[in-house]
């Protein structure tokens, strides 16, 4: 069974970067898409983006400037960086994933969700 | 971007009945609409799939219908477990996808 796990700091001063990690277990990272979802307080589920295995991106435009996401094969665990963030980055933040091979359109597994809070 | 509006905010249904929910996009998106279930504590739990398919390990009491530009997610016999949030997520071809903002079902 595949499971997703989100790790990072809960905390993050405003302006600053905001990186977290997903690590894939009872599966391989190979052939799927990695997604990177948040829900701020309150609100609806946000999509951020998604990365192919092989490193190729599909960003969410309202936030592409800020965005950088990586993958390491290796390790089974893909990744997330928003700079300059605000208190409008608060959010739990899931990592989740396809249940079909190369594609990025509904999501199956998904990570218990990591709170992320911006404050000084 | 597509924007996704779900209707009503809340439900309040009592156990045993039937609760229908809506959803909307503002454009044509065929059959490109999921929903989930979203319960406290827990991460989205896909009920639905390509409108009207069920996902892994849903009931048969959850249904999904519609295309285009509305569809609607019916519980038949809801049980203590869905009650719930349940959004509708669009992946039509133009990125990103979104989601509506929810509709709580809650005991009556």
């Amino acid at each position: 069974q595949v499971q997703l796990q989100e790790s990072g700091p809960g905390l993050v001063k405003p302006s600053e970067t905001l990186s977290l990690t997903c690590t894939v277990s009872g599966g391989s990272i190979i052939n799927y898409y990695w997604t990177w979802i948040r829900q701020p307080p309150g609100k609806r589920l946000e999509w951020i983006g998604s990365i192919y295995y092989t490193g190729t991106t599909r960003l969410n435009p309202s936030l592409t400037s800020r965005l950088t996401m990586s993958v390491d094969t290796s390790k089974n665990q893909f990744s997330l960086s928003v700079t300059s963030v605000t208190a409008a980055d608060t959010a739990v933040y899931y990592c989740a994933r396809d249940l079909r091979p190369h594609s990025d359109n509904w999501y199956y597994y998904w990570g218990q969700g990591t709170l992320v809070t911006v404050s000084a | 971007e597509t924007v996704v509006t779900q209707s009503p905010a809340t439900l309040s249904v009592s156990p045993g009945d039937r609760a229908t929910l809506s959803c909307r996009t503002s454009q044509s998106i065929g059959s490109a609409l999921a929903w989930y279930q979203h319960r406290p504590g827990l991460p989205p739990r896909l009920v639905i799939y390509e409108a009207s398919t069920r996902a892994i390990g849903i009931p048969a009491r959850f249904s999904g219908s519609g295309s285009g530009t509305e569809f609607t997610l019916t519980i038949n016999g809801l049980q203590s477990e869905d009650f719930a949030v349940y959004y509708c997520e669009q992946y039509s071809i133009y990125l990103p996808w979104t989601f509506g903002q929810g509709t709580k079902v809650e005991i009556k």
